[in-house]
């Protein structure tokens, strides 16, 4: 598709499990951003991947989440030993951008994570 | 460094005018805004860069001081289509990082 592919759509899952999450960018995109959105708040930074540079994870809350980004394109992101606290919904977005976050970001639809 | 946005919601009925307010305590590179409808992805509208340039395709103004380090969304002549919740998102220099607002929830009534 033309636009930034996220899934699962939604994920529910008992505290204590490992849930990944993928996100497939726009062709061509070589910046891309994690966000996480709970009930109800603003977008909160996760993490961001430019091309080959070393991914900026100064928003990951704890060693739980990691992320990566295999080949430029595809990312996943992990969350270990999941708590009721990560329910929230995990957007992925994407740029074209090469400069300092000179272009607009397109989001995907998001993965909504329960976690009972 | 997250932007502090005001009002956190406004109601307004269609026709009426309204501004939210984005502040940085940090000198600001950039500002981007998205709205976002209930229960769909962000969808933006405008980025203002350091030196007054502006990239944006709604008919929605905004303008950018970097004096002040703040940047104010205009919505003028509300429709029923701008309700939604505008987040503005901050970058600085030397920071890929885009960090946003708590967000404004805006509510055009007819």
């Amino acid at each position: 598709g033309a636009g930034v592919s996220q899934s699962p759509s939604n994920k529910v899952t008992e505290k204590g499990k490992d849930v990944e999450l993928r996100c497939d960018p726009i062709s061509g995109h070589t910046a891309l951003y994690w966000y996480r959105q709970s009930l109800g708040q603003g977008l909160e930074f996760l993490i961001y991947f430019q091309g080959n540079s070393a991914p900026d994870k100064s928003g990951l809350p704890s060693d739980r989440f990691s992320a990566e980004r295999t080949g430029g394109s595809v990312s996943t992101l992990t969350i270990q030993r999941t708590q009721q606290e990560d329910s929230a919904v995990y957007l992925c977005a994407s740029t074209s951008n090469l400069g300092q976050h000179t272009g607009e970001l397109f989001f995907g639809e998001g993965s909504r994570l329960t976690v009972l | 460094q997250q932007p502090v946005q005001s009002p956190q919601a406004v109601i307004l009925r269609e026709g009426e005018d309204a501004v939210i307010n984005c502040s940085s305590s940090k000198a600001l590179y950039s500002v981007h805004w998205y709205r976002q409808k209930h229960g769909e992805a962000p969808v933006f509208l405008m980025i203002l860069l350091k030196g007054g340039e502006q990239k944006g395709h709604e008919k929605i103004s905004a303008s950018f001081n970097e004096k002040k380090q703040q940047s104010s969304l205009y919505l003028t002549a509300s429709q029923l289509s701008y309700s939604g919740t505008y987040f503005c998102g901050t970058g600085f220099s030397n920071d890929y990082k885009l960090s946003f607002g708590a967000g404004t929830t805006v509510t055009v009534r007819a």
